[in-house]
């Protein structure tokens, strides 16, 4: 059993302010990370991917991988109103298999 | 836009009818994936396809079938719908190769009364 463990939230945080996202993963040979972001009513639409340990920036979203600890995280700086929905880490493998998390929800308070 | 249609978008249907979903794809991705979403369980897959009439079982795949027949269409088939399969369904891409990331349509929601 593939495992994407993910903290359900709620998560709130005010605007301005980063919000930290994290998810650990199980299986070691993952080969890819992923953060998606979900609207209520919508489909989960990709934000940031990654593939090697580090960060990797792209506007106000960090993505951090660490393989030896199995943990990814997402940061997001001068969180807005707009950022406010439920994400979700998703792992990947070579076999183009998908391991999802249940979500984190997050709320950004105006 | 991942170039990922489902049809319908969405469904009342009653128990025991069968009900078939449509995802439809323009990227010529070779893998499809149909998920389910259902809260406190996050995405399931029920089933998969890595190419045409090439399919396999997902964790969640007790209730339904699916048929690939050409690249762009991927069919999910609930031959007996039950009220547990109240749901909304993702169909999804990727492709091989470096970097393979997965995309979702925009969803069908599907109420079986």
């Amino acid at each position: 059993q593939k495992e994407v463990e993910q903290n359900s939230g709620p998560l709130s945080v005010p605007e301005g302010a980063i919000a930290s996202l994290n998810c650990t993963y199980s299986d070691r040979v993952s080969q890819s990370f992923f953060w998606y972001r979900q609207y209520s009513g919508k489909s989960p639409e990709l934000i940031m991917s990654i593939y090697s340990n580090g960060d990797k920036e792209d506007g106000r979203f960090t993505a951090q991988l660490n393989k030896a600890s199995q943990y990814v995280s997402l940061l997001i700086r001068d969180s807005q109103p707009s950022d406010s929905a439920t994400y979700l880490c998703a792992v990947g493998n070579t076999g183009n298999q998908f391991y999802f998390g249940t979500g984190t929800s997050l709320t950004v308070i105006p | 836009d991942a170039g990922i249609t489902q049809s319908p978008r969405h469904k009342v249907t009653e128990t025991g009818t069968p009900v078939t979903l449509r995802c439809h794809q323009t990227e010529n991705h070779r893998y499809m994936y149909w998920y389910r979403q259902d809260p406190g369980h996050g995405l399931r897959l029920i089933h998969y396809s890595y190419g045409v009439k090439d399919t396999d079982k997902g964790e969640v795949s007790d209730g339904y079938s699916v048929s690939r027949s050409k690249t762009e269409d991927f069919l999910l088939t609930l031959e007996s719908a039950t009220s547990s399969q109240t749901s909304v369904y993702f169909c999804a891409i990727s492709d091989t190769g470096s970097g393979n990331t997965i995309y979702f349509g925009e969803g069908s929601w599907l109420t079986v009364v």
